[in-house]
């Protein structure tokens, strides 16, 4: 079983406000990445980490930024929220290689 | 580029009715294929994947998928579908390279009748 988590689960902010969304795993994983899901649609990938202080964009464009200073945290920061940013981040990671990802429960986003 | 396709965005079918989930996608080289499940309000979990061998695979829940490459498909299948099988299910294809990057299909949600 993945032990992967994410917090908060659900945040509800209003615009302009910095917010950092959580994520940790226990698997001693070097990759991370950071996905996007809007209700009913595909997840996009917006960052991901090789290992500690490696970080890369993903296929889709976003305004947050992220960082991997220890193996098991890879958080993810908003400096102003907009109401565009309301969706689902989902955190996942995996092994070197193309190996399965494991995905956390999502943090639920919304931005007044 | 790499991509996958979910031809069916919703499926209903009856409680203890066979069920196959489409999955078609698109990449230059032998793929590793993914199918995950998502219940309402959770996030992802592996149901099975492919990355060489039988091109049948046998994953979790009684779900099984077949690679086949002449059709470009990973169809996914369960011969008998349970109520609690009800949620969003996705396809993907990791990318080239070995980046690990995952490319998810739009998913199809089945609902399941009593």
């Amino acid at each position: 079983e993945a032990d992967i988590y994410q917090t908060p689960r659900y945040l509800v902010i209003g615009t302009g406000k910095k917010i950092t969304l959580e994520c940790s795993q226990t698997m001693g994983h070097d990759k991370m990445y950071w996905y996007q899901q809007d209700p009913g649609m595909e997840l996009h990938l917006i960052h991901y980490s090789y290992g500690v202080n490696s970080t890369e964009k993903g296929d889709l464009s976003s305004e947050s930024t992220v960082s991997r200073i220890r193996t098991e945290h890879f958080p993810l920061t908003l400096e102003s929220a907009r109401p565009s940013h309301t969706s689902q981040y989902l955190c996942a990671s995996s092994r070197q290689g193309a190996d399965t990802q494991y995905f956390g429960p999502g943090t639920r986003l919304t931005v007044l | 580029a790499q991509s996958v396709t979910q031809p069916d965005i919703h499926i209903t079918v009856s409680e203890g009715a066979s069920l196959e989930l489409r999955c078609n996608y698109s990449y230059g080289a032998t793929p590793y294929l993914f199918w995950y499940v998502q219940s309402p309000g959770q996030g992802l979990q592996l149901l099975l994947k492919y990355f060489s061998g039988d091109t049948l695979v046998q994953g979790i829940k009684g779900f099984e998928a077949e690679f086949k490459r002449s059709q470009s498909s990973f169809n996914l299948r369960k011969p008998s579908v349970h109520w609690s099988d009800a949620a969003e299910y996705f396809c993907a294809v990791a990318g080239s390279g070995n980046t690990g990057k995952l490319i998810f299909g739009q998913g199809t949600t089945l609902q399941v009748k009593p």
